[in-house]
């Protein structure tokens, strides 16, 4: 099965800043990586995803790109908020969503201020 | 849209008991998800329905665990009996085929301690 291994489990970063999170994951035909944000005590609640036909995509200060021949994905953070603070999980799934996701174990990101 | 609704939101219950969690999701939507989230496992996949029908139950963990979904606006996850392992978050996520609309949309979860 499908295997998703994601880098930095803690990250820190001063506000204004960027932040990378980075996910490997193991199967080749996994073609839908959403990225999730869930605050302490909440429910994960998806940031931006991509499809692997698709090696870059961008929502305001949000990007993630892909590397289909590396397996791996990221997810980038500009100019950071101090609302940004929260865990975020990396996600794989070979059916396009329409499937079960393997989550990666998440990064706690802090903003400092 | 309600988003998906999960019940309870909280649950104590002590080893060897029965435990129903519930969802009710999205309204038009066709795949239905559950979900664990524990420190140490992280999220994980429990088992998958697509208009009613169980997909993937390979993420059960074992027999105590069963799921059904008798309809498309309702699904259980039962553990029985409970064991003090079993403690976790318990999602419900929801999604529907066709088009980019296959973004799964999570419940708020059942907190689930067993003493």
């Amino acid at each position: 099965g499908e295997n998703v291994e994601q880098h930095p489990s803690t990250l820190s970063v001063q506000e204004g800043d960027s932040a990378v999170i980075k996910c490997t994951y193991s199967d080749s035909a996994s073609n839908y990586f959403p990225w999730y944000k869930q605050e302490l005590g909440k429910r994960p609640q998806l940031i931006i995803d991509i499809r692997s036909n698709v090696g870059e995509k961008k929502d305001q200060r949000i990007a993630v790109t892909l590397n289909k021949t590396a397996k791996h994905f990221s997810l980038h953070i500009t100019e950071t908020q101090p609302e940004d603070s929260a865990v975020y999980f990396c996600a794989a799934s070979p059916g396009g969503g329409a499937d079960g996701l393997t989550f990666g174990k998440g990064t706690h990101l802090i903003i400092q201020p | 849209d309600a988003g998906v609704i999960q019940s309870p939101r909280h649950e104590v219950t002590e080893m060897g008991q029965e435990v129903t969690l519930r969802c009710k999701p999205i309204s038009g939507h066709d795949y239905l998800f559950w979900y664990r989230q524990t420190m140490m496992r992280g999220l994980e996949l429990l088992i998958y329905f697509n208009n009613n029908v169980p997909i993937d139950d390979s993420g059960m963990p074992e027999d105590r665990f069963s799921a059904k979904m008798p309809n498309a606006s309702f699904s259980t996850l039962k553990i029985q009996p409970s064991e003090p392992r079993d403690s976790a978050v318990y999602f419900c996520a929801s999604s529907r085929t066709g088009g980019l609309a296959e973004t799964q949309y999570f419940g708020p979860g059942t907190r689930l301690l067993v003493l």
